[in-house]
């Protein structure tokens, strides 16, 4: 069964200081993986994707990851980080369509990230 | 577009009531999923539609839990009798289902119940 970890519930970072959020995923097939963002009141709002190919995605707003297999780990970064980007961040896997054959999303439990001036 | 719509935002109920959250997917989605969001157990899927029909319900936690999509513009999570313990933020998405490729989630703005 698919699983997600994000080490550190919460993340604190200074206006344009880099964003390293984590994400750590178990999977039994190829995975599909995924950062949402879901600012406050909202629903979520898909930042990037990886399926297939280039390992190295990137998203909207400058965020980007990189899927890297041998580390299980699909972690988010940002060079800089801006006042906008504060918000809860989610990482999320699904298998490749094979589970009851749709693309079932198992998120992490998110990590909250504040940014300050 | 106006995306996925939910109603009612918020809801405060008290025990023992009868809770209908309603969902209206894009047009031209096939696939609709119920989403439920609480900071001990985070997001979970409840249920997924594929072409108005259930397909995965293993994620509705109990009896007290049903949902229905009548047509392919409307969906309504049904909770009967309420408990303290459903207060939650409920989440509604839909998608366009392709077999062999990944199907993007569009997520509605949730609704926020709160039960006393």
């Amino acid at each position: 069964a698919q699983s997600v970890t994000q080490l550190g519930s919460h993340v604190s970072v200074s206006e344009g200081a880099l964003v390293l959020l984590r994400c750590n995923y178990s999977s039994s097939v190829p995975p599909y993986l995924f950062w949402y963002v879901q600012y406050p009141n909202q629903g979520l709002q898909l930042l990037l994707k990886y399926t297939t190919g280039a390992t190295l995605v990137k998203g909207i707003n400058g965020f980007e990851a990189e899927f890297k297999k041998s580390e299980t780990s699909f972690h988010l970064t940002k060079p800089s980080a801006h006042m906008s980007d504060a918000a809860e961040y989610f990482c999320a896997v699904s298998d490749q369509g094979v589970s009851g054959g749709y693309n079932k999303l198992i998120f992490g439990a998110g990590t909250r990230l504040a940014v300050h001036p | 577009d106006a995306g996925v719509i939910q109603s009612p935002r918020h809801e405060v109920t008290e025990m023992g009531q009868e809770v209908t959250l309603r969902c209206k997917p894009i047009s031209g989605h096939n696939s609709l999923f119920w989403y439920r969001q609480t900071m001990m157990r985070g997001l979970e899927l409840l249920i997924y539609f594929n072409n108005n029909v259930p397909i995965d319900d293993s994620g509705m936690p109990e009896d007290r839990f049903s949902a229905k999509m009548p047509n392919a513009s409307f969906s309504t999570l049904k909770i009967q009798p309420s408990e303290p313990r459903d207060s939650a933020v409920y989440f509604c998405a839909s998608s366009f289902r392709l077999s062999g490729t990944y199907n993007e989630q569009f997520f509605g703005p949730g609704t926020r119940l709160t039960v006393l």
